[in-house]
């Protein structure tokens, strides 16, 4: 079946620009995840969903970013006024929280975000 | 407060053993992960324990104890492909969050 999805895969913008990043979760996923990535680093968690709404929001970095959810499916994260510092690897992953067994989370690419 | 805490390099032989240690600190913690991340690729599942004891999987095995906040990554027989970052990650109880550690970077040499 079709896994999580992101786009676009490579997004290169000069900063002060605003970009938008998708995430397709896996169907019937009601919770959906972002983390940034930079080079060579963990996984720095953003945002999570459950369902349409954000229980977390600690993440964020700045009030620059925004994420938002609708119909328990399609994600996008939102980078306002791009900075050099915000270049990175975003990825998204969905997990099924009906699972029984556990709540493994399915990562999609990424989208490698980089600010000139 | 929550923390996760593993090496940040290690570096095997092929053929060895090689053991990744995690510690963390969370509140209401229920359960923990393990993924496998090559270079510019996504994370992907290797494990999870949730329950005190070790859980086997081929070459890969996951330990856990819950009382000393502690748990382990095993990889036997160490192949070059083997060569990635492995991840460390608590999920939190009720809620649906993860933890993530920085990433243990295994190299496999020949």
């Amino acid at each position: 079946g079709a896994g999580v999805s992101q786009s676009p895969s490579n997004k290169v913008t000069e900063k002060g620009k605003d970009v938008e990043l998708r995430c397709d979760p896996i169907s019937g996923h009601t919770a959906l995840y972002w983390y940034r990535q930079r080079l060579g680093q963990g996984l720095e968690f953003l945002i999570y969903f459950q369902g349409n709404s954000a229980p977390d929001k600690s993440g964020l970095p700045s009030d620059r970013f925004s994420a938002e959810r609708t119909g328990e499916s399609v994600s996008t994260l939102t980078i306002q006024r791009t900075q050099q510092e915000d270049s990175a690897v975003y990825l998204c992953a969905s997990s099924s929280p009906l699972d029984t067994t556990y709540n493994e989370q399915f990562f999609g690419p990424g989208t490698r975000l980089t600010v000139l | 407060g929550q923390n996760i805490d593993q090496p940040t390099e290690m570096t095997a032989t092929e053929g060895a053993i090689v053991q990744i240690n995690c510690t963390y600190q969370t509140s209401g913690f229920n359960g923990l992960f393990w993924y496998q991340q090559h270079a510019g690729e996504a994370p992907t599942f290797l494990s999870y324990n949730v329950l005190d004891g070790l859980e086997e999987k081929g070459r890969f095995s996951s330990f856990l104890s819950r009382s000393k906040g502690y748990s382990y990554l095993l990889l036997k027989e160490l192949q070059m492909k083997d060569s990635a970052s492995y991840l460390c990650a608590a999920l939190r109880r009720r809620t649906y969050k993860y933890i993530f550690g920085t990433g243990t970077r295994l190299k496999v040499l020949a």
